[in-house]
């Protein structure tokens, strides 16, 4: 079972919008609205960003959102600070033999 | 408020098993899943399994079955991850993490606990 396809890195300038792509097959990112994303520092826990495809949970800020096209689902952070620049995985839900299936990663860097 | 406690880091030899434990607090222990993710140095996360802490219940990733034995206590609210015939690739930080009420998603994490599988 493969991992979700994301952008190994993705950059931008402080203030700036990017976005993280994460794609997948009609048998999990298509399939189901159980898309969630998580922020990671090094040597740190994963933090939950986004759940649900686009759900926000409580204390993170509005500057990250979440939305799905057919297989792709996308992680948008707008007016890129300092303190966002981390990795980045999604995570979704599947009908294969493994319920749940990571992203490959994104490092993000803010230049 | 809701804490996930793992046990501290591990060195063990290649053919050996690790015993990791989560100890929570915050939360009725009994009412969300416990799911166990390891991210090998460097990579990224990769999803092992959960256990259901009211039934006992357990469903482990394929690539993980017959050497993962995930469990729990109820009386002392822990989680625990058993991982047998360890090798230098299972040489990494494993988390648990609770899944959250409304399904699918993990919103509480364990700090993480580095294993170390070396001759």
């Amino acid at each position: 079972q493969s991992a979700l396809t994301q952008p190994a890195s993705v950059s931008g300038s402080p203030g700036q919008s990017i976005t993280i792509s994460c794609t997948g097959t009609s048998s999990d990112v298509g399939g189901y609205n159980y898309v969630s994303w998580y922020q990671q520092h090094p040597g740190k826990a994963p933090k939950l960003m986004i759940y649900d495809v686009s759900n926000r949970p409580s204390g993170v800020s509005n500057r990250f959102s979440g939305s799905k096209s057919g297989n792709t689902a996308s992680l948008t952070i707008s007016g890129l600070q300092a303190e966002d620049e981390a990795d980045y995985y999604c995570n979704s839900f599947t009908d294969k033999s493994n319920p749940y299936v990571f992203g490959t990663g994104t490092k993000v860097t803010v230049l | 408020q809701v804490q996930l406690v793992q046990s501290g880091a591990e060195v063990k030899k290649p053919g050996a098993s690790v015993k990791v434990s989560c100890k929570t607090s915050g939360y009725t222990f009994a009412d969300y899943y416990m799911h166990w993710v390891r991210q090998a140095p460097g990579q990224g996360l990769e999803w092992m399994g959960w256990v259901n802490p009211n039934s006992g219940d357990t469903s482990y990733s394929q690539k993980f079955q017959g050497r993962v034995t995930m469990t729990r206590d109820t009386s002392i609210t822990t989680a625990y991850m058993d991982l047998s015939s360890l090798t230098s690739d299972d040489t990494a930080v494993y988390f648990c993490a609770r899944e959250g009420a409304t399904l699918r998603h993990c919103d509480y994490w364990g700090q993480g606990t580095l294993v170390t599988v070396s001759s």
